[in-house]
C-alpha cells in the first residue's frame, strides 16, 4: 500500500555539523509536505513545508528539498546544536485532502 | 498568542471505562484534527473537524467520536476502554485544515 517511510531510524551528530535527514514517499498524489520536530514529552512541532511545485524551500537553518522524479524528501540542517536532538517526522499530503500521513520517525542525536 | 492547548495532560482510566479529552485551538483556526500516537510511532489520524463538521475519519472503531464546538474547540471521545488506546492523543489545529500546528498532548494510561 502507500506509504510514508524513513530511511534512518536514528541519525548521530556532532554539534556543528550539518544534518540530513531523509523520507521517501510512495504516494505519487501526494502535494504537500511538512517536517515536524518532536522533543521528547512533547507534540509535534511544525518545522517547515513544501509543496509539490516547488523543488527547495529554505527556513532558518533548514532547508527541504523534494525530488518527485523519485518520490524523495530531506531536511537538512545547518549547525546542528544540541537543541536540535529530537525525533523527526515527515508527513505526506494527497491533493484534495487535508488528511496527512506520517513516517516512522528518524532520531537524531546531537553530540556535544 | 497562546498555541494549541489539550487538556488534561495525563490520565489513568481501566479497561473498560469511557474519557473525554479536551482541544483548545490556536486562536482563528477553525479546523481541528486528532492524532493517536504510540510509542515509537508517527502520528495517526482520527478525525478533522472543520467548522464543526467532520472532514475526515481514520480508521479507528466506532469506540472513537469526537466533536466540534461553535468556538472551534473539540472533544474527543473513547469508550469501552482497552489496554491497547493506552497513547498519547494529540491534537492539531489550522486555518485550512493541511498546515498543522499541534497541541502538547494527552498521556492516557489504560489498566
Amino acid at each position: 500500500g502507500e506509504s510514508v517511510g524513513l530511511h534512518l531510524p536514528t541519525l548521530s551528530v556532532q554539534e556543528g555539523d550539518n544534518s540530513i535527514i531523509n523520507c521517501a514517499y510512495s504516494n505519487s498524489a501526494s502535494d504537500y509536505f511538512i517536517w515536524y520536530k518532536q522533543e521528547s514529552g512533547k507534540g509535534p512541532q511544525f518545522i517547515i513545508d513544501i509543496r509539490s511545485n516547488m523543488d527547495k524551500r529554505q527556513g532558518q537553518r533548514v532547508t527541504v528539498l523534494l525530488n518527485k522524479t523519485v518520490k524523495h524528501l530531506s531536511l537538512q540542517i545547518a549547525a546542528t546544536q544540541p537543541g536540535d536532538s529530537a525525533v523527526y517526522f515527515c508527513a505526506e499530503t494527497p491533493g484534495g485532502s487535508y488528511i496527512p500521513t506520517f513516517g516512522r520517525g528518524t532520531s537524531l542525536i546531537v553530540h556535544p | 498568542d497562546a498555541g494549541v492547548t489539550q487538556s488534561p495532560t495525563h490520565l489513568i482510566k481501566t479497561r473498560g471505562q469511557q474519557v473525554t479529552l479536551r482541544c483548545s485551538p490556536i486562536s482563528g483556526h477553525k479546523s481541528v484534527s486528532w492524532y493517536q500516537q504510540v510509542l515509537g510511532q508517527g502520528p495517526q489520524f482520527i478525525f478533522q473537524y472543520y467548522e464543526k463538521e467532520e472532514r475526515g475519519r481514520g480508521n479507528f472503531p466506532d469506540r472513537f467520536s469526537a466533536r466540534q464546538f461553535p468556538n472551534y474547540s473539540s472533544e474527543l471521545n473513547v469508550n469501552a476502554l482497552l489496554l491497547g488506546d493506552s497513547a498519547l492523543y494529540l491534537c492539531a489545529s489550522s486555518l485550512t485544515g493541511q498546515e498543522q500546528y499541534f497541541g502538547p498532548g494527552t498521556r492516557l494510561t489504560v489498566t
